[in-house]
């Protein structure tokens, strides 16, 4: 399964509302996870399941869709949250992920 | 707390072999699934293949099949990734993760270099 993310990359300012699109070249359901990703760090895990917050992760950071159109928001940009974004759907074996998007200070 | 530790970077030559390691710890080793991801330099993020420490049950990646080799020690609580010959597009940083689907817990990273 192919997931095709947009942009692949995002300038924006600190307060904005952000939201990123990931499609998927087949029907996924609901099993859609997102990452970020910082410089020299390891993935963490933000939303599983569509919509699903990990724990510990703001609530600034939502997702929503099914099928095979998903999309993750940030609804008040934080300097904290300039990274790169992936997701990943965990309907199938072998898992995949989206090619990125890198989200980038104004 | 859950911790995934792995070991340390490798610079290898194209045609050795290569086994790195990821100490779980903080949790029941035997019941949770753990993974690889690859990322190649400036690339995005690839997944290997997991292993079921309980049973040493195995799945790999289509793209990975016959490439690589995952294995368990549940005596020690430590998957391991291995390589028999090394290429050098093999250069990546290699991530062990935590979850059968979606992944909750990566550890630090294995950067491996293979050149001549």
């Amino acid at each position: 399964i192919q997931l095709t993310q947009s942009p692949s990359s995002l300038s924006a300012s600190v307060g904005d509302r952000v939201t990123i699109t990931c499609r998927a070249s087949q029907g996924i359901t609901s099993y859609l996870a997102w990452y970020q990703q910082k410089p020299g760090k390891a993935p963490k895990l933000l939303i599983y399941a569509t919509s699903t917050l990990q724990s510990g992760v703001s609530s600034r950071f939502s997702g929503s869709g099914s099928g095979t159109y998903f999309t993750l928001t940030i609804s008040s940009l934080q300097p904290e949250d300039f990274a790169t974004y992936y997701c990943q759907q965990h309907n199938s074996y072998p898992l995949t992920f989206g090619q990125g998007t890198r989200l980038e200070i104004k | 707390e859950v911790q995934l530790v792995q070991s340390g970077a490798e610079v290898k030559k194209p045609g050795e072999s290569l086994k790195i390691s990821c100490k779980g710890s903080g949790y029941r080793f035997t019941s949770y699934w753990i993974g690889w991801v690859r990322q190649m330099p400036g690339k995005g993020l690839e997944w290997m293949g997991i292993i079921y420490p309980g049973d040493s049950d195995t799945r790999y990646s289509p793209s990975f099949q016959g490439q690589v080799t995952i294995s368990v020690d549940k005596s020690i609580n430590t998957a391991h990734l291995q390589w028999s010959s090394l290429k050098a597009s093999d250069t990546a940083m290699y991530y062990c993760t935590r979850g059968e689907y979606y992944l909750n817990y990566w550890g630090q990273g294995t950067l491996v270099t293979v050149s001549s």
